[in-house]
């Protein structure tokens, strides 16, 4: 079974500087997706970023950006330019590309506090 | 964009009485759903997947007849606590994946559930 690790429980920036979350997986299958979601205190889980793993390229989302590096299973988000609206909880989530592996594995969550 | 909605967004009931929670996806289909729990602070545990004309797929741990699942139509999947106690108590999340669209194509999650048994 697939597990995803996210080591960092509370991460705190100050507005308009950078925060790098951590994200760790485990898994025995080459391909996959991996995503990152943020709940904000509405708790509605909204899409961040997400990568396939068969992609080389690192994925960018204005200012959302991962260091995925698949040998080491590794799949960090950087936040840039951080502003308030961006505190929240963040989980990294694992999802297979076989066709009966829908379903999302999450980490533990990150949560991210954003000073002013 | 596509739009999972999620009723009630909050219920309260007493302990040994049963609950239902609607998932409906509005402006897709879809042949899979997935249920989620949520405890304070935690993350999203995946409780079974839903799939449209058949049985659900529960994962290790859940009881299957004490969270019943329902999923009649390509839009629409309950989840139903029966004789719920005060331990039921959490935040239920669905999600939906667009049955017509790519196989990388995000998940829809609703906004949740929060169920408080008295």
């Amino acid at each position: 079974a697939q597990t995803v690790t996210q080591s960092q429980p509370e991460m705190s920036v100050q507005e308009a500087e950078t925060v790098t979350l951590s994200c760790t997986y485990d898994t025995s299958e080459s391909d996959y997706y991996l995503f990152w979601y943020k709940q904000p205190p509405s708790r509605q889980m909204i899409l961040v970023i997400r990568q396939e793993a068969y992609k080389q390229q690192n994925a960018t989302e204005n200012r959302f950006s991962v260091n995925f590096q698949k040998a080491a299973k590794s799949f960090s988000l950087k936040i840039s330019d951080s502003q308030l609206g961006d505190a929240a909880m963040y989980f990294c989530a694992y999802r297979s590309a076989r066709a009966a592996g829908n379903k999302l594995t999450f980490g533990g969550g990150t949560r991210v506090l954003v000073k002013p | 964009g596509a739009v999972v909605s999620q009723h009630p967004s909050w219920v309260i009931c007493k302990s040994g009485t049963s609950v239902k929670i609607e998932c409906r996806s509005l402006d897709f289909q879809a042949t899979t759903m997935f249920w989620y729990r949520q405890f304070p602070k935690q993350s999203l545990m995946l409780m079974a997947t839903s799939n449209e004309g058949s049985k659900a797929t529960y994962e290790q741990g859940v009881e299957k007849d004490k969270f019943l699942i329902n999923h009649a139509s390509l839009t629409l999947s309950t989840l139903t606590v029966t004789s719920a106690h005060p331990e039921d108590s959490s935040f239920y999340i669905c999600s939906a994946r667009d049955a017509q669209g790519a196989f990388i194509s995000p998940l829809h999650f609703g906004n949740g559930t929060r169920l408080t048994v008295t």
